[in-house]
């Protein structure tokens, strides 16, 4: 079946520094969304991506949809503690389709 | 303006017993998606419900089938159930759209 790959599993970080967590598939998707979810809450929407190529901000996020349409990247600027959390990626192939997810990367800051 | 809700937050249940989750999409949303976490794991899709049909199911037995109702609250029961059936349970809702916004979750232990 689809898969998305997310890795590492996990990234240790000092408060201050930026970070950048990638996803790839061997399958061609229309949409790349990034989720963030912290310990016994639901994952919860930071940035869509619709076009290939496309750049799309959200406070310190950055993220970029690829051009093949098989990766994108996420990047955090000026890590914070509460940036600590569950990073995971997700496509879709329409609208109102099933959200496919990675397996998630998990980010700690050190103060 | 409530985002999603999902109750109880917490169930535990014997094997083969049956359970219902209940969920309310954010408001003005129509669609609802129900989602399986296992730990460690990103969200496995199950099913979907637009005006009151399943309109996409995933890779799931039909020990588990699920209902929308006219306001657009959804419930998902799970028959027969089994220990691999604990996982943390996601309701998200969207409005023919990408994005797709969940809910807390409700964790449910088999024993």
């Amino acid at each position: 079946g689809q898969q998305l790959n997310q890795s590492p599993q996990s990234m240790f970080i000092q408060e201050g520094e930026d970070v950048s967590m990638n996803c790839t598939s061997s399958s061609i998707f229309n949409t790349w969304l990034w989720y963030k979810q912290d310990p016994g809450e639901g994952p919860v929407l930071l940035i869509a991506l619709y076009k290939a190529g496309e750049l799309t901000s959200n406070g310190r996020l950055t993220a970029q949809f690829g051009i093949t349409r098989k990766d994108s990247f996420l990047n955090i600027s000026a890590s914070i503690p509460s940036d600590v959390g569950i990073y995971f990626c997700a496509v879709a192939t329409g609208a109102n389709s099933k959200l496919t997810f990675g397996k998630g990367i998990t980010l700690s800051v050190r103060p | 303006d409530a985002g999603v809700t999902q109750s109880p937050t917490h169930l535990i249940k014997t094997r083969g017993q049956q359970v219902t989750l209940r969920c309310s999409p954010k408001s003005g949303h129509d669609t609802v998606s129900w989602y399986q976490q296992a730990l460690g794991q990103g969200p496995q899709f199950i099913f979907q419900y637009y005006e009151e049909e399943e309109r996409q199911r995933g890779n799931f037995p039909d020990r588990f089938s699920g209902h929308q109702f006219p306001n657009y609250s959804s419930e998902l029961n799970v028959n027969a159930l089994l220990l691999g059936d604990s996982a943390l349970y996601l309701c998200a809702s969207s409005l023919e759209q990408y994005e797709q916004y969940f809910g807390p979750g409700t964790r449910l232990t088999v024993t």
